[in-house]
Formats: C-alpha cells, structure tokens, sequence
C-alpha cells in the first residue's frame, strides 16, 4: 500500500496572491494528477504529469502552474487567486498502465481567498 | 468528445431501503472502463466498483454495479442502505482517447442516508 499526503491541509490567502500546494505520494507511481472539486461540478482535472518530466494540461489548467519536481513530489500553483474564491484541491496518482488502473486520491487541501 | 452523466445532485433515502445512482456515459471506443468512487465527509475519495466487462455484476461492500454497453450506463445499487453509506458518489469513465490514464468524472450524486 502507499499514501498520498497533500500540505497544507488548509490555505488562507489574500486576492492577487500566489499560492503553491504540494503532494507527495510512497506508491512509486509514474503518474500523478492534480483535480480541482467544486460542488455541483464534479473533478476537474488541473494539470497532470505522466512521468518524472512530464507536464500536461487539463481542462482548467488556466490561472493555474505545475511542477513534477520528482517522481514523488507534484506541486501546484495557483498564479493569482480571486478574491472569495473557494475551492478543494485534490492530487491523486496512478499507474501507466490503462485498463482497471485506477487512481489513488489524497485528501486535499481547502483554499479560501479572503 | 467522451462524457459521463450522473443526474441527481442529491440523492434521499431511508436506511434499510434499496438505493439507485444512475450514471451514463458517451464514448467514441469500444473498449470501456468504468469506475464508481465514494467520498465519505473530509476523506479522499475512493474506488468502490470497478468493471470493464459488459454485462458482469460487480460487488463491493454490498454495493453492486453492471456494465451495460447496450444502453450506456453503469448504475449503482445497495439492496439496503446503511446510515454509514451516506456520502459524495462519483461514477468515472477511463479517458482513451488520451495519455496519461486520465478519466472523466461525473457531477457527483450526493447520497444522504435517514433513520
């Protein structure tokens, strides 16, 4: 088994700021994902890096930067946040492989811009 | 492109009753895989069901969903729903048409569970 760690568990910022999330994951996974939640809205998937030097957009990548610093290790950027913005931000990471590979989640970290 | 639709937001039911959430999904490729992901209050979601074989019943902690590529869906139903069952539903379709293992999520069906 493995576990996906995501700090901090909660961020505060201020309107206009830049705010950097951070997840590990001990799965020894090539393949990690960052997924954005909103109610009513499903998960959205942000930025995704297949492998170690790998970097690829999703749909709601705009506002948004990456960083796969290693294998282990995937940061997310948020490049100026909005004012009453509020939002979970989930990693997640898999296999390559397709098929039944499914993805494992960390528990995500809760942003409020005030 | 390929979707996944879930088309109750919020989802009512009495404990010890059966329980449905439906999901449907369009794709493009012949080759499917689907899953159903639970989210229980403040935890990561998780994979309850998973299936790539059409017309297969697959079960898990009393849940069971099967695959049906005839009318698109991959529903998920619980003959008796518990108090602990309460929790956020994602039904999610393998992404093929891209890199990467992704998939694609429904809205979420949230399933409250009363006494």
């Amino acid at each position: 088994g493995g576990i996906i760690t995501q700090t901090p568990k909660f961020l505060i910022g201020q309107e206009g700021q830049k705010l950097t999330l951070k997840c590990q994951q001990n799965f020894n996974h090539d393949t990690m994902y960052w997924y954005r939640q909103d109610s009513g809205k499903g998960l959205r998937l942000i930025y995704y890096s297949i492998t170690e030097n790998d970097l690829q957009k999703g749909d709601l990548s705009e506002g948004y930067d990456a960083s796969r610093e290693k294998k282990s290790s995937f940061s997310l950027t948020v490049t100026s946040a909005q004012k009453n913005e509020m939002a979970v931000f989930l990693c997640a990471s898999s296999i390559r492989d397709r098929g039944l590979a499914e993805q494992f989640f960390g528990p995500g970290t809760r942003l409020t811009v005030l | 492109g390929d979707s996944v639709t879930q088309t109750e937001g919020l989802v009512t039911v009495t404990e010890g009753l059966p329980v449905k959430l439906n999901c449907t999904y369009q794709t493009t490729y012949l080759t499917i895989a689907f899953f159903w992901y639970v989210q229980y209050l403040n935890e990561a979601p998780q994979v309850l069901l998973k299936s790539s074989t059409d017309n297969k019943r697959t079960e898990h902690q009393g849940f069971h969903a099967t695959l049906h590529k005839s009318s698109s869906s991959f529903h998920l139903q619980k003959s008796s729903a518990q108090l602990s069952d309460s929790a956020l539903y994602y039904c999610a379709l393998r992404d093929y048409g891209s890199s990467g293992n992704k998939l694609i999520f429904g809205i979420g069906t949230l399933l409250s569970v009363k006494p």
